[in-house]
């Protein structure tokens, strides 16, 4: 299968603990998306990478919030002292930028419960 | 501020028949507009976009229309099938479509045999 993962698909966690989620695009796109998606709302745009450069950051995410790209590849999201509203369902996305209308490709998912 | 509106929830076919999924959006911005299919549990599957130089896009059974003046899109289904029930995203996005995606708040489809 050559999509888009995410690891963990699921995590429990209790409030004030630190998550750390994983996003493999697909391998030859170079820009990557993180989104978050709350019940009965459409998926929200929190963070995008170029390669390994962080180039747009969301107003919804907070300073407890660090994404990384470090070679360019897979990228990590983590959230930092986490409180219940962080509870979501955190998506990856992936696209080629191969120059216009570029569709962005999602992974299954990591659903987040803070306890 | 909802700028990719999705306004029915919900939305029950008939088997067989058309189903139709609207979208209105307000950013002038937006060029390029994309319909993803949600199942639950699973990430969003891309199903059709259209770019704002056309006026429609088809691909097998779906089909999406732009209409500019008034910032709306549509997707048809037709024929419909029991497994399109799934909840369907329409998203936004700008810069010829290179950037972040804006969604709505999606419309479940039920088909009914």
């Amino acid at each position: 299968d050559t999509g888009v993962s995410q690891d963990p698909r699921h995590k429990i966690t209790k409030r004030g603990q630190n998550v750390t989620f994983r996003c493999d695009p697909i391998s030859e796109h170079n820009r990557l998306y993180w989104y978050r998606q709350t019940l009965g709302q459409g998926p929200e745009f929190l963070t995008y990478f170029q390669n390994e450069a962080q180039l747009e950051k969301s107003r919804l995410l907070s300073d407890r919030f660090s994404a990384e790209r470090p070679k360019g590849s897979f990228s990590t999201l983590e959230i930092q002292r986490t409180e219940q509203g962080d509870s979501a369902m955190y998506l990856c996305a992936s696209s080629l930028d191969s120059g216009a209308y570029n569709e962005q490709f999602f992974g299954p998912g990591t659903r987040l419960t803070v306890l | 501020d909802q700028q990719v509106k999705q306004n029915s929830p919900s939305l029950s076919v008939q088997e067989g028949r058309i189903s139709i999924l609207n979208c209105d959006y307000t950013n002038s911005m937006f060029d390029y507009f994309l319909w993803y299919k949600k199942y639950p549990a699973e990430g969003p599957t891309f199903l059709i976009s259209i770019s704002s130089i056309k006026d429609k896009n088809e691909d097998g059974r779906f089909t999406v229309f732009l209409n500019k003046s008034a910032k709306h899109l549509s997707l048809h289904i037709v024929p419909s099938q029991p497994g399109d029930s799934a909840v369907y995203f329409c998203a936004a996005s700008a810069n010829f479509g290179n950037e972040k995606l804006t969604f709505g708040t999606g419309t479940r489809l039920t088909i009914i045999p």
